[in-house]
């Protein structure tokens, strides 16, 4: 096992279309995060699973956007409708538990929405 | 609301030089801390999770310390090398709520040769 991959690492897309994005976790790790990083800023939490619970969302995370994990591997991000204001870099990690686990991230997804 | 913060937003050092980063968090309800490296098209890349009042870590050329109380960590690299240039973020769990990280804005180094 190599690590977090996600897919793709580019996204240009036109405004109002949906886009979708793959994180593929470590394999014995049971909690999946996704967050969003824009220029100038760290990350910030956007939603987390544990299996394939979806068991928080942020605020920042409106009707649009949308996450799976089925069967507790994988997870997928999509986002309807796409907005100027949804550019950013998308990104994933895993972990074995929570709180001091070290969450392990993917090289993550640039997104540019024209 | 947890609100982690660092000091300085950038940093250019010459190659050689020792330098050092700052990240304060509230000090109340601390649970743990986590430094990662993110250089540019890679993954951030994780360094060291703090735990205790008085935690001092390290790997390499880069070490970490920890207070608690007073609610701030340092991040030191010694003899700064061209290898190191990358952005520092540090993080901190919410306790007790699913272990999502809330991150500071980072610190960015450039070590000129």
């Amino acid at each position: 096992d190599t690590g977090v991959s996600q897919n793709p690492r580019h996204k240009i897309t036109k405004r109002g279309q949906n886009v979708t994005f793959r994180c593929d976790p470590i394999s014995e790790h049971n909690r999946l995060y996704w967050y969003r990083q824009t220029l100038g800023q760290g990350p910030e939490f956007l939603t987390y699973f544990q299996n394939e619970a979806q068991l928080e969302k942020s605020r920042l995370l409106s009707d649009r956007f949308s996450a799976e994990r089925p069967k507790g591997s994988f997870s997928t991000l999509e986002i309807q409708r796409t907005e100027q204001g949804d550019s950013a870099m998308y990104l994933c990690a895993s972990s074995f538990g929570g709180g001091h686990e070290t969450q392990y991230f993917g090289p993550g997804t640039r997104l540019l929405v024209l | 609301i947890l609100n982690v913060e660092q000091s300085p937003q950038s940093l250019h050092v010459q190659e050689g030089d020792s330098t050092n980063f700052t990240c304060s968090f509230p000090s109340s309800n601390f649970y743990a801390l986590h430094w990662y490296r993110w250089e540019t098209a890679k993954s951030p890349e994780a360094l060291f999770v703090m735990t205790l009042n008085g935690d001092e870590k390290k790997k390499g050329r880069i070490s970490a310390t920890l207070n608690t109380k007073e609610g701030y960590s340092y991040l030191y690299i010694k003899g700064s090398q061209p290898e190191d240039s990358a952005t520092y973020l540090c993080a901190s769990p919410t306790y007790n709520q699913g272990g999502k990280l809330i991150f500071g804005q980072g610190t960015e180094l450039s070590v000129k040769p």
